[in-house]
């Protein structure tokens, strides 16, 4: 079956400090796209950066980035000048089976920020 | 158009009872998901569709379990003969077509008693 595996289950930063999520999937498809999510306590996932495999370039969104090493079938999530907004469970996902839409994530970081 | 919304947010229940949720989506979004959620744990896709078509079912999605989009719009998802087992949080999501981008409602949290 293809993974999503998330290795940290619980993180720690110091407030506008740097910090890095890991993710490995296993897929055999060429072509896809990765996605973090963030699910705040008690509220809905969002979205927070998708990348392509086709693409190269590392996607960046303000203050998030990936480091996508796709040889090594890993996605990081780098969240730079942490915030306290931004503690809260983050998950890695892809459509893994070929031709379906169904996202299959892994089983979540918690991200604490620490003031 | 505010985003995915469901309804109920919270649903307790005995055990052997029916229940359903209902998801509406993003009024443009053709594609629609249904996801279970347990406690510390990611999301487990449960079934999908396209417009009213229901393209995909996982394992997951016991004979217990049904879920309808008649018109293409808003789904319902319809669980019988709940278990404990069934306490979870349950996911609606939604996307157009040619974009992979899903976007999730706040969840329907289900305890069966």
């Amino acid at each position: 079956a293809q993974t999503v595996t998330q290795s940290q289950p619980e993180m720690s930063v110091q407030e506008a400090e740097t910090v890095t999520l890991s993710c490995t999937y296993d897929t055999s498809e060429s072509d896809y796209y990765l996605f973090w999510y963030k699910q705040p306590p008690s509220r809905q996932m969002i979205l927070v950066i998708r990348q392509e495999a086709y693409k190269q370039q590392n996607a960046t969104e303000n203050r998030f980035s990936v480091n996508f090493q796709k040889a090594a079938k890993s996605f990081s999530l780098k969240i730079s000048d942490s915030q306290l907004g931004d503690a809260a469970m983050y998950f890695c996902a892809y459509p893994a089976d070929t031709g379906r839409r169904a996202l299959t994530f892994g089983s979540g970081t918690r991200l604490q920020v620490q003031p | 158009d505010t985003g995915v919304s469901q309804n109920p947010r919270h649903k307790i229940t005995k055990r052997g009872q029916n229940v359903t949720f209902r998801c509406d989506p993003i009024s443009e979004h053709n594609r629609l998901y249904w996801y279970r959620q347990t406690l510390g744990q990611g999301p487990e896709f449960l079934t999908y569709f396209q417009n009213e078509a229901q393209l995909e079912k996982s394992r997951l999605l016991s004979d217990r379990f049904s879920a309808e989009r008649p018109k293409g719009s808003f789904s319902t998802l319809e669980i019988q003969r709940t278990e404990q087992g069934d306490s979870a949080m349950y996911l609606c999501a939604s996307s157009s077509q040619g974009n992979d981008e899903q976007f999730f409602g706040p969840g329907t949290r289900l305890t069966v008693l």
